[in-house]
């Protein structure tokens, strides 16, 4: 199965700063990656796909790049909305597997 | 707008049975694959299980192989998990997800999600 390695686990940010959250896979994955966002008692929403690809409707602020073993998704503008827990998600094998997850504090 | 609508959780003991249902509405249910994942109390996301557009693939996780079966019902426009056996590691909330194939022919990722359902396996 393939590993996805989030890091960091948890991140505690102000408003207006820039945050990065790191995805490593276990083995090449080319850009089969997903990101998405859950905030605390309700459903995962889907940001992005094929690594950098925003889905329609996401802002803007999100964005995603990588391929390969090593992604990244960046949160621009951090607002108060924005905390939540993040996650990457692989399609390039199955099992489809997760990263652990981000929980994304404002300070 | 896709609507995804989970029922059935609930509690159950060790070894006994649980069948979870999904109705779909706002998109044409026959099109899409469509997923079941897991989410554990204070854990992460876990993949379950994936069927394809007409019920003829069907994919699983390891730990649930011979005890889970996903099925559909496109007339129903109803997405299934008959849960078997189960252990109380099966303990999570389980959401129903329609599965957006982006590498052909079956590989790809969750692009709606509903509300979850629990599922509670304790004695």
């Amino acid at each position: 199965d393939i590993q996805m390695t989030q890091s960091p686990s948890s991140l505690s940010a102000s408003v207006g700063d820039t945050v990065t959250i790191t995805c490593r896979a276990s083995q090449a994955i080319s850009n089969y990656l997903a990101w998405f966002q859950q905030k605390p008692g309700k459903a995962p929403k889907s940001l992005i796909y094929a690594a950098s690809s925003l889905r329609n409707g996401v802002p803007s602020k999100f964005s995603g790049s990588g391929s390969g073993t090593d992604f990244t998704l960046t949160i621009t503008s951090l607002q108060p909305e924005d905390s939540a827990t993040y996650y990457c998600q692989q399609y390039d094998t199955y099992p489809l597997t997760f990263g652990g997850g981000t929980k994304v504090e404002i300070k | 707008e896709v609507q995804l609508v989970e029922s059935g959780g609930g509690l159950v003991q060790p070894g006994g049975s649980l069948r979870l249902s999904c109705a779909a509405s706002g998109f044409t249910f026959s099109g899409y694959w469509m997923s079941w994942i897991r989410q554990a109390p204070g854990e992460g996301l876990g993949w379950v299980a994936n069927i394809k557009r007409d019920g003829g693939e069907k994919y699983y996780v390891d730990s649930v192989k011979g005890r889970f079966t996903i099925s559909r019902d496109n007339a129903k426009n109803s997405l299934y998990l008959q849960m078997n056996n189960l252990r109380a590691e099966d303990t999570a909330v389980y959401y129903c997800a329609r599965f957006r194939i982006v590498v052909a022919p079956n590989w790809g990722y969750f692009d709606s999600w509903g509300q979850g359902t629990l599922v509670t396996v304790s004695s």
